[in-house]
């Protein structure tokens, strides 16, 4: 039981280019998230999906966009990434008890 | 105003101490509360929740305030294994899907 995995673990991108962020949890949640993490900061929600089918923003969407791809899946995308995106991103899934969190991926942008 | 707010410390304890540390949320309407624990370069876990008739999980005690709107938690007899930053978490009113962050409260025990 793998729980919630992220890939990748660490990326630098230059300004300007894209990637996605893959995530997925084999915990059969409904809902799943995804977070990014910045020094002094709490953990502030990109976007979210209650369920398969539906997404929606959180408080810091800017620059972002999500695809819920089935119910285990859920990507993160930058189109275009700028020096303000590098952070801890971390994606979780949760029941109604708790969140589960993957081990995050860092990334740089440069 | 943030709406989860915490004390960063670092609480620099001995083994054995006690330790206790706050944090205030602003929405009055919020109505689940949590303690997750961060350690260093890793992803954060669910310590306890927070029930309104404060809860008790080994060493750990945890005490919610609706007056006062603050959330407490306390370890007791600490271990070198509880150096961590514990965040502080509340379920946003609209949605109890969606949760909110403080930035945490560094505890560093020594030996």
């Amino acid at each position: 039981n793998a729980g919630v995995t992220q890939t990748p673990k660490f990326q630098v991108l230059k300004t300007g280019q894209s990637m996605t962020l893959q995530c997925a949890q084999d915990m059969n949640h409904n809902s799943m998230y995804w977070y990014r993490q910045d020094p002094g900061m709490g953990l502030r929600l990109i976007y979210y999906s209650a369920s398969e089918g539906t997404t929606d923003k959180g408080e810091v969407p800017n620059g972002y966009n999500v695809s819920r791809l089935n119910k285990r899946e859920f990507s993160l995308r930058l189109e275009s990434a700028a020096p303000s995106q590098t952070s801890v991103y971390f994606c979780a899934s949760s029941d109604i008890y708790e969140q589960y969190f993957g081990p995050g991926t860092r990334l740089t942008v440069t | 105003r943030k709406e989860v707010e915490q004390d960063p410390g670092p609480f620099n304890v001995p083994e054995g101490a006690t330790v206790a540390f706050n944090c205030t949320y602003s929405n009055s309407a919020s109505q689940s509360f949590f303690w997750y624990r961060q350690d260093c370069r890793k992803e954060p876990k669910l310590l306890m929740s927070v029930y309104s008739s404060g809860n008790e999980d080994g060493r750990f005690t945890a005490q919610l305030n609706r007056a006062s709107q603050y959330i407490s938690l306390l370890i007791r007899d600490s271990k070198l294994s509880d150096s961590a930053t514990y965040l502080c978490v509340v379920t946003l009113p609209a949605d109890d899907y969606k949760l909110s962050f403080g930035a945490g409260t560094t505890v560093t025990v020594r030996a």
